[in-house]
């Protein structure tokens, strides 16, 4: 069973664009938000959480915007460069349960020069 | 300061055969987690340690078993080598009672011919 569903599978955009990445969880339970992410051949890297708390985390030009009722969540990537260029992870987690980590399926970013 | 560093980077194995991949976490970390990531999918949970007992453990037979030393760092074991085995490992390392955030070390490469 998916808990956690991603989208788009793939996106492209232009060098000072925004990225926008969305997410849709099933388990109420879940807790805590982290986005991850990866470049090819490296492991996933944590950029961004959020807890249901707050609806809304800025650190610097990633935004994550969170929508407890609708239980979706999304990654905002300001000024796009192509640097961004990887594979985002959306994922969610049960912190009291030890944070065992339900992962979308992921969003691979293109940024055009 | 070492993050999580993981052995070897590749490996080859044939149908049948045993594995061992090995994990060593972020210094101060007391929990090690492993996850499968197949080809364009998300990280999947296999299981977690603490205090060298299996915690948690995610929807994967009993060919997949694990340690963790006294030292934090951690082994997993895979027997009967399948073809679908065939996947990036990926060990996470956090500290349990203090931090819900999880470090990814590099992976390991397994390839079942």
């Amino acid at each position: 069973q998916q808990q956690v569903k991603q989208s788009p599978q793939s996106l492209i955009v232009q060098k000072g664009g925004i990225s926008i990445i969305n997410c849709a969880y099933e388990n109420t339970a879940f807790d805590y938000f982290p986005w991850y992410q990866q470049f090819p051949g490296k492991g996933p890297a944590l950029l961004i959480a959020i807890r249901p708390d707050v609806s809304e985390k800025k650190e610097g030009r990633f935004t994550i915007s969170f929508n407890k009722s609708a239980k979706q969540f999304s990654l905002h990537i300001m000024d796009s460069q192509p640097g961004d260029s990887a594979t985002y992870f959306c994922a969610a987690s049960i912190e009291t349960s030890g944070s065992r980590l339900t992962f979308g399926e992921g969003t691979q970013l293109t940024v055009n020069p | 300061d070492a993050g999580v560093t993981q052995s070897p980077t590749h490996l080859i194995k044939t149908r049948g055969q045993q594995v061992t991949l090995r994990c060593s976490p972020k210094s101060g970390h007391d929990t090690v987690s492993w996850y499968q990531q197949a080809l364009g999918q998300g990280p999947q949970f296999i299981f977690q340690y603490y205090e060298e007992e299996e915690r948690q453990r995610g929807n994967f037979p009993d060919r997949f078993s694990g340690h963790q030393f006294p030292n934090y760092s951690s082994e997993l074991n895979v027997n009967a080598l399948l073809l679908g085995d065939s996947a990036l490992y990926l060990c996470a390392s956090s500290q349990l009672r203090v931090y819900n955030e999880q470090f990814f070390g590099p992976g390991t490469r397994l390839t079942v011919l």
